[in-house]
């Protein structure tokens, strides 16, 4: 079936520092990739999307590469702030079907 | 732009008590979602509706009613409230279907808590 799995949180990290959050995925065929952000108190919503292998997603700072051969779509950004502080969730979505299938999330906590 | 609104934010129920979470969007989406989001365990989809006048199950429906109202409304009617049912829960909504682009848009969320 279809399934992400995300690193295990929380995950805490001081202004400045490089991020990486990871995400591998179960899937046949050639799902697209997404990382959805949630701000506290807020609903999810998209941060980077890549919908086939090599492809890049980048949006503020973040990047992931769809990387087929080891099945992983990591989050990364190089230098992370205050405002960062949120969960992260990968997810991914299988063509013709109605769904996004979402990892557990990951919450990062960036202190000053 | 108000987006994906939900309501209320916030319930409390007892136990066998029913209650309905009401979503609207204002984005002309034709598809429209329920997930529910518990610590450890991600967004989990309860109901979809991929159009006015269709709605199908999700990976947990069990225990859920949806009524897809119009193209703007979609809501979630639990008719006997069961602990297990304590959550939050989203409405989202895309253009066409999430094979098209991917992109949810979603409401805040409505925070349940049944005693």
């Amino acid at each position: 079936g279809n399934s992400v799995t995300q690193m295990e949180g929380p995950v805490t990290l001081s202004e400045e520092a490089f991020l990486t959050i990871n995400c591998t995925y179960t899937a046949t065929g050639y799902p697209s990739l997404f990382w959805y952000v949630q701000y506290p108190g807020e609903g999810l919503q998209l941060l980077l999307k890549a919908t086939k292998a090599d492809d890049k997603g980048s949006n503020k700072g973040f990047e992931a590469t769809y990387r087929k051969e080891t099945t992983s779509f990591h989050l990364e950004k190089g230098s992370v702030q205050v405002s960062d502080s949120a969960v992260y969730f990968c997810a991914l979505s299988k063509t013709g079907a109605n769904n996004l299938f979402f990892g557990t999330g990951t919450r990062l906590t960036v202190i000053p | 732009n108000a987006g994906v609104t939900q309501t209320p934010k916030f319930q409390v129920l007892k136990t066998g008590q029913s209650m309905t979470l009401q979503c609207a969007q204002d984005m002309n989406h034709n598809s429209m979602y329920w997930y529910r989001q518990d610590p450890g365990m991600g967004l989990r989809l309860i109901y979809y509706s991929a159009s006015e006048g269709t709605t199908d199950k999700g990976e947990v429906p069990n225990g859920y009613n949806v009524s897809r109202l119009n193209k703007r409304e979609f809501s979630l009617r639990l008719e006997s409230a069961a602990p297990s049912q304590t959550s939050v829960y989203f409405c989202a909504s895309t253009r066409e279907g999430t094979s098209d682009t991917g992109e949810l848009f979603f409401g805040e969320g409505s925070r349940l808590t049944v005693l």
